[in-house]
């Protein structure tokens, strides 16, 4: 069971290209869930889903997009990477609503 | 909305006790989950209050009263690898098509010397 996992674990960007993040949970989860984290601001959430098919914006999602075709992944897309967007992402799932979230080990993101 | 706070950094010795609160003001309330993270690492879930009252988990207990809108974590006798960040999340009261959305305090660093 290897939980959250997320690819890549580091990446660097020029400003203006693209890339997609990918989150793979194990666990059957319902609920799947996109954060980014900078110092001093805690988490905030950028996307989540309640299911397959489903996204829904969170309190940050300007510059970002999701997909979940698959119920096990949880794909975010940068598609025109801003200095602004350098931070820790994190990807979290959970089984349903009052339940903890369990989080992959982050990705980190430099755009220079 | 949410805002959720609690103090930005916290310094204790090993072996002594340190109390994190979190005060938060929502338009709906359910839950309250204390995480540790530490640096360079995931949040790990710590702990989950719904109703009034303390709930003790080995050295780490949390504290909630919904009425205040007040929560703190407890943790005694204090180890040098209880040094990390510990995040306040509150759940939002909602249908199911609202999800799950937690929303974070900053998180308060803490310092275990020895």
């Amino acid at each position: 069971n290897a939980g959250v996992t997320q690819t890549p674990k580091f990446r660097v960007l020029k400003t203006g290209q693209s890339m997609t993040l990918l989150c793979a949970q194990d666990m059957n989860h319902e609920y799947m869930y996109w954060y980014r984290q900078d110092p001093g601001m805690g988490l905030r959430l950028i996307h989540y889903s309640v299911g397959e098919g489903t996204t829904a914006k969170g309190e940050v999602p300007d510059g970002y997009n999701v997909s979940r075709l698959k119920k096990q992944n949880f794909l975010l897309g940068l598609e025109s990477a801003a200095p602004s967007q350098t931070s820790v992402y994190f990807c979290a799932s959970s089984y349903n609503p009052q339940e903890t979230q369990y989080f992959g080990p982050g990705t980190r993101l430099l755009v220079l | 909305g949410q805002n959720i706070d609690q103090p930005t950094e916290m310094t204790a010795t090993e072996g002594a006790i340190v109390q994190i609160n979190c005060t938060y003001q929502t338009s709906g309330f359910n839950g309250l989950f204390w995480y540790q993270q530490h640096a360079g690492e995931a949040p790990t879930f710590l702990s989950y209050n719904v109703l009034d009252g303390l709930e003790e988990k080995g050295r780490f207990s949390s504290f909630l009263s919904r009425s205040k809108g007040y929560s703190y974590l407890l943790l005694k006798e204090l180890q040098m690898k209880d040094s990390a960040s510990y995040l306040c999340a509150v759940t939002p009261l909602g249908i199911k098509a609202a999800g799950n959305k937690l929303t974070f305090g900053g998180g308060t660093r803490v310092l275990v010397k020895p």
